[in-house]
């Protein structure tokens, strides 16, 4: 059961415009949240992170919003760039049971020229 | 420069021949982790450690073993590979001892094809 869900596998957008990407979480505890973003043969790189006593964080064009009620943070990219195409990855950490990760299965952005 | 360091980066190997892949960072990070990332899955957590002698099991243990003896290596061992663990896998680690609560900078990866 994948406690950490990105339902959308691509999304593309044109330069330009707002990029939106969605995570949805079940576990209640988790209480931290990050963004990594992965091109191809490299790893993933740290975008940007919240925690649960927030409900947004900017940094330039980025910015991740959470909804603690409906479990469920958004990060929005704005504006789009071609150098912005790439994975992006969820991922939600607890401060109880441990120190794991979960990662979502991730969302492959396209921004077109 | 700052990076973590996987090797090898590509390995093809067969059934039940032991391997490892080694993973250094040169940051003096307490936290290291291991990932694979598998199509539709994306990154599941192997082990991670959250310092010095001291390792825990992720989602997806079976079939590993880590080792953490000095702070800048994390290797990741398969002492009898199997076909399913044919799989791109990541290394990462990170400052402070909070584990994934604080930026993890990853390796590049090592694509591991066990025939």
């Amino acid at each position: 059961d994948q406690q950490v869900k990105q339902n959308s596998p691509s999304l593309s957008v044109q330069e330009g415009r707002i990029s939106i990407l969605n995570c949805d979480y079940t576990n209640s505890m988790f209480d931290y949240f990050l963004w990594y973003k992965k091109y191809p043969a490299e790893g993933p790189t740290f975008l940007i992170s919240i925690s649960s006593i927030k409900d947004k964080n900017e940094d330039g064009r980025f910015t991740v919003f959470l909804n603690k009620s409906a479990k469920h943070l958004s990060l929005h990219i704005v504006p789009s760039q071609p150098g912005d195409s790439a994975v992006y990855f969820c991922a939600a950490s607890a401060n109880t049971g441990g120190f794991k990760t979960i990662f979502g299965a991730g969302t492959r952005l396209f921004v077109k020229a | 420069e700052a990076q973590v360091t996987q090797n090898p980066r590509y390995l093809i190997t067969v059934t039940g021949k032991k391997l490892t892949v080694t993973c250094s960072q040169n940051m003096n990070h307490e936290y290291m982790s291991w990932y694979r990332q598998d199509p539709g899955l994306g990154l599941r957590q192997i082990y991670y450690s959250m310092n010095v002698e001291v390792t825990d099991k992720g989602d997806v243990p079976e079939g590993y073993k880590v080792s953490r003896k000095e702070k800048r290596n994390f290797p990741l061992i398969l002492e009898s590979p199997s076909p399913n663990q044919t799989s791109l896998y990541f290394c990462a680690s990170s400052r402070g001892g909070t584990g994934g609560r604080k930026p993890q900078h990853f390796g590049d990866g090592t694509r591991l094809s066990i025939l």
